[in-house]
């Protein structure tokens, strides 16, 4: 069956390192992935999308990697701030659809000062 | 520029009674989707619509769910005689004409069926 799975565990780093988010993903063949960031009883918001043809993207104090051998993507934050803290979601494209997504449960990134 | 619009926010509804779902999306944008969240699980998607038409169906259920997007007003998801298996977070989104990729999630619908 499909599955798209993050670290369950939330993750708690000081102020100012660098926040590194996995997605692992099986039996999905995606032409992209995307990152959000859902904030408690808020909708997701986009982040980044990378493609498959893609190795590396980068958005400000952000970057995403996608490997499709390994089938996963890592999420960096860079000079994180408490301001990131959030919930930070992994959504694949089912099927090459182009527009139907399944998002992993997330994870929760809590930056302290 | 106001975002995607749900109501309500908060839905209790007994087991049996219908649920109904709205979604205004953003201003100029022309296709709708919806995605549920059951509890301890994450977003997966429904159904995509345009105006008046349904694109794609494959993610909701056969039995019960329905969803429209008319030509005038807001998107509806439709829950006929609700179980409580129903109960969960519903998210809207929006997407620019031919920019399917690019989602603008609304706040979401929690129903509680009890």
């Amino acid at each position: 069956s499909q599955k798209i799975e993050q670290n369950s565990e939330a993750l708690n780093i000081q102020e100012g390192k660098t926040a590194t988010l996995t997605c692992n993903y099986t039996n999905y063949s995606p032409a992209y992935l995307q990152w959000y960031r859902q904030d408690p009883g808020r909708g997701p918001v986009f982040l980044l999308l990378i493609r498959e043809n893609e190795k590396e993207k980068r958005k400000e104090r952000l970057k995403v990697t996608f490997d499709t051998t390994l089938k996963q993507s890592l999420f960096h934050i860079t000079a994180s701030q408490p301001a990131d803290s959030a919930t930070y979601l992994c959504a694949l494209d089912i099927g090459n659809s182009g527009y139907a997504l399944n998002f992993g449960k997330g994870t929760s990134l809590l930056v302290t000062p | 520029n106001a975002g995607v619009m749900q109501n309500p926010r908060h839905l209790v509804r007994r087991r049996g009674q219908e649920a109904r779902l709205r979604c205004s999306p953003m201003k100029g944008h022309s296709h709708v989707y919806w995605y549920r969240q059951l509890p301890e699980e994450g977003l997966k998607f429904m159904v995509y619509l345009q105006k008046e038409n349904i694109i794609d169906e494959s993610g909701m259920p056969k039995e019960r769910f329905s969803a429209e997007f008319p030509k005038e007003g807001p998107s509806i998801l439709r829950i006929q005689q609700v179980v409580r298996g129903d109960s969960a977070a519903y998210f809207c989104a929006s997407s620019p004409p031919g920019r399917v990729e690019e989602q603008y999630f609304g706040p979401g619908t929690r129903l509680t069926v009890t």
